[in-house]
């Protein structure tokens, strides 16, 4: 079947440090890979995607990049600030049928001024 | 962007009693919509695909009976939890894809944290 692993938080941070939150998959087939995130009190919102092995999606400063050799999608930003506070979903999608998600367990990032 | 708006956000019910929880695709049309459920520090799940004017689809192990799906229009599905007891407090989402998109991305709800006590 397919799965989602990523590390365990919270992560906690100082403004302006480099973030790295690490997620594996296993799939049947080919997936997308997906980062989504939740603010407080909102719905996940789309963060960053990939579709193909060696994509690279980027938004807002985060980049994650789609590794098939070692079925990672491991999420990077350079230099994050308080707003980035909030809980990180890696996800992915088998690019056939009904396109539903499976998640990884989420990890929350905490960014301290 | 598309947006979806889940509701209630949160509810507290009585052992035993039903309650509805509405997801709505404000700005778009939704031919599908998924339903989620999340238990503390755990993923969220899938536990039902909804498509508009027909039976929803459930995943193994979730009680069709007990989560009554209903997607009646192309901008509203409802998730009845029938009888809630205790161990289905939860926290459900649901999301929606637009048709029109015909890509990847799906639009979530913020969620709705239900207590049955």
């Amino acid at each position: 079947g397919n799965s989602v692993t990523q590390m365990e938080g919270p992560v906690t941070l100082s403004e302006e440090a480099f973030l790295t939150i690490n997620c594996t998959y296993t799939a049947t087939g080919y997936p997308s890979l997906f980062w989504y995130v939740q603010y407080p009190g909102e719905g996940l919102q789309l963060l960053l995607k990939a579709t193909k092995a060696d994509d690279k999606g980027s938004n807002k400063g985060f980049e994650a990049t789609y590794r098939k050799e070692t079925t990672s999608f491991h999420l990077e930003k350079g230099s994050v600030q308080v707003s980035d506070s909030a809980v990180y979903f890696c996800a992915l999608s088998i690019n056939t049928g009904r396109r539903a998600l499976t998640f990884g367990s989420g990890t929350r990032l905490q960014v301290q001024p | 962007g598309a947006v979806v708006s889940q509701h209630p956000s949160w509810v507290i019910c009585k052992s035993g009693t039903s309650v509805k929880i509405e997801c709505r695709s404000l700005d778009f049309q939704a031919t599908t919509m998924f339903w989620y459920r999340q238990f503390p520090k755990q993923s969220l799940m899938l536990m039902a695909t909804s498509n508009e004017g027909s039976k929803a689809t459930y995943e193994q192990g979730v009680e069709k009976d007990k989560f009554l799906i209903n997607h009646a229009s192309l901008t509203l599905s409802t998730l009845t939890v029938t009888s809630a007891h205790p161990e289905d407090s939860s926290f459900y989402i649901c999301s929606a894809q637009n048709r029109d998109r015909g890509d990847t991305e799906a639009f979530f709800g913020q969620g709705t944290r239900l207590t049955v006590v």
